[in-house]
């Protein structure tokens, strides 16, 4: 069976820390990863994708995947209470067609 | 241009009444998922279609569950004799066929059984 596992916290960091946010997948046939963030009662918000090895940045956001750990995190720098919300972790596992499996959730909470 | 519709917002159904939830996706987005979220869980999917085509169903969940998008834009989810279990916020997702993971999601629709 396919898995996709966070820890669902909260993980709780003050303003202006970094947040780090991980991610394990169960299947090594996996191409394509994703973050979203999620406010309490709201829908999901992509806000990051990475489908190969490495470190992707885009402003205060980087993810990390690495494969052959079957691993992939999600970093906040300079965080702000705004970022407080559960973060998913998606993975496609390919040949299904667009079925993302989606992990619980870590609920981020950043204090002032 | 406006995001992914959902409605209605909220739904509540006494056990064993079918329902009806209705899906607009982005205008010009050829990919339409659906999706149910528990409460504290991640999304599960649920069904895909590529314009008309339901290309997966299979994580629907007992054939109760039903959706159709005849003409390729809005979607439609029905539920036939609703059960208890079935109470979840049910998420519609849309995305562009050559970008087919990055799906922007509507509002959802939470479903409520009595």
């Amino acid at each position: 069976q396919k898995e996709v596992e966070q820890n669902s916290g909260p993980l709780s960091v003050p303003e202006g820390a970094i947040a780090s946010l991980n991610c394990t997948y169960s299947d090594r046939v996996s191409q394509s990863f994703f973050w979203y963030r999620q406010y309490s009662g709201k829908s999901p918000e992509l806000i990051m994708s990475i489908y190969s090895n490495g470190d992707k940045e885009d402003g205060r956001f980087t993810a990390q995947l690495n494969k052959a750990s079957q691993y992939v995190s999600l970093l906040i720098r300079d965080s702000q209470p705004s970022d407080s919300a559960t973060y998913l972790c998606a993975v496609n596992y390919g040949g299904s067609q667009g079925n993302l499996i989606f992990g619980k959730g870590t609920k981020l909470s950043v204090k002032p | 241009g406006a995001g992914v519709s959902q409605s209605p917002r909220y739904k509540v159904a006494k056990r064993g009444q079918d329902v009806a939830l209705r899906c607009d996706p982005i205008s010009g987005h050829v990919s339409l998922f659906w999706y149910q979220q528990a409460l504290g869980q991640g999304p599960e999917f649920l069904t895909y279609f590529q314009n008309e085509a339901q290309l997966d169903k299979s994580g629907l969940p007992s054939d109760r569950f039903f959706a159709e998008r005849p003409e390729g834009s809005v979607s439609t989810l029905k539920i036939q004799r609703t059960q208890q279990e079935d109470s979840a916020v049910y998420l519609c997702a849309s995305s562009l066929e050559d970008r087919l993971y990055e799906q922007f999601f509507g509002p959802g629709t939470r479903l409520t059984v009595l």
